[in-house]
C-alpha cells in the first residue's frame, strides 16, 4: 500500500529556518512533489525530486533519500507570507502518474 | 493568460440534488484530475482523464460522475448518492501521463456546502 507521513503543525519565527519532513512508503516510486497551499486557495507547485540529493530554489530547498523513503522541505529566511500548509505528494509509476498526497503540514510563522 | 478556472467559488446543495462543478483549462494539457480536500486529510483523487472521451475512477469515485467531451473541460457532478459532499473540490491538469515527470497545476477550487 501507500503511506505518507508529515507533521500536522509547525511553528517558527520570522527570519528563521524551518525543515518540514515527509516519509513515505510506496511501490513504483516516480518522484516526490512539494506544494504550498494558503488557506482556502489552490496548491501551488514548489519542487520535484526524483534523484537523491538536494534541490535548491531560492529560499526553498528540497531533499530526497529514496533508500530511506524520506524527503524534507527547507525554508530559509522565513517571512510571514510563508504561513501556509505544505503538502508532500508522491508520484507512482503506472498507467497514469497518480499523485498520493500526505495530509499536509500547517506552518505558522510568528513575528 | 493561461490557467485553470473553476466555478463557482462557493456552491450550495440541497438534499437530493445533483450539482455540477465546472473546470476549464487553456494550458493545452492532456490530463485532468478532480480531488476532494477535507480538513485534516490529504487530497483524495475522485476521477481523472488522460484523453478526451476517456476517464478513470480514482480512490473515492462513488457518488460522483464526470465527462470529458472537450480537451479544455472536465466537469464534475456531485450526485445525490454522495452522502457527505461538503468539502473543498480541486481540479488539476498536467501535460500528459506517459510515465515521466508531469507536474499537476491546480485551479482555485470550489467549496461545496450542503444546506
Amino acid at each position: 500500500g501507500q503511506n505518507i507521513d508529515q507533521p500536522t503543525e509547525m511553528t517558527a519565527t520570522e527570519g528563521a529556518i524551518v525543515q518540514i519532513n515527509c516519509t513515505y512508503q510506496t511501490s513504483g516510486f516516480n518522484g516526490l512533489f512539494w506544494y504550498q497551499q494558503h488557506a482556502g486557495e489552490a496548491p501551488t507547485f514548489l519542487s520535484y525530486n526524483v534523484l537523491d540529493g538536494l534541490e535548491e530554489k531560492g529560499r526553498f530547498s528540497s531533499f530526497l533519500s529514496r533508500s530511506k523513503g524520506y524527503s524534507y522541505l527547507l525554508l530559509k529566511e522565513l517571512q510571514m507570507k510563508d504561513s501556509a500548509s505544505y503538502l508532500c505528494a508522491v508520484s507512482q509509476r503506472g498507467n497514469t502518474d497518480k499523485l498520493i498526497f500526505g495530509t499536509g503540514t500547517r506552518l505558522q510563522v510568528f513575528p | 493568460d493561461g490557467g485553470i478556472t473553476q466555478s463557482p467559488k462557493y456552491l450550495f446543495r440541497k438534499e437530493g440534488q445533483n450539482v455540477t462543478l465546472s473546470c476549464e483549462q487553456n494550458l493545452n494539457h492532456d490530463a485532468m484530475y478532480w480531488y476532494r480536500q477535507d480538513p485534516g486529510q490529504g487530497l483524495r483523487l475522485i476521477y481523472y482523464s488522460q484523453i478526451v472521451n476517456d476517464f478513470q475512477k480514482g480512490d473515492i469515485a462513488e457518488g460522483y460522475s464526470v465527462s470529458r467531451e472537450k480537451k479544455e473541460s472536465f466537469p464534475l457532478t456531485v450526485t445525490s448518492a454522495q452522502k457527505n459532499p461538503t468539502a473543498f473540490y480541486l481540479c488539476a491538469s498536467s501535460i500528459d501521463t506517459s510515465g515521466g515527470y508531469e507536474t499537476q497545476y491546480f485551479g482555485p477550487g470550489t467549496r461545496l456546502l450542503v444546506l
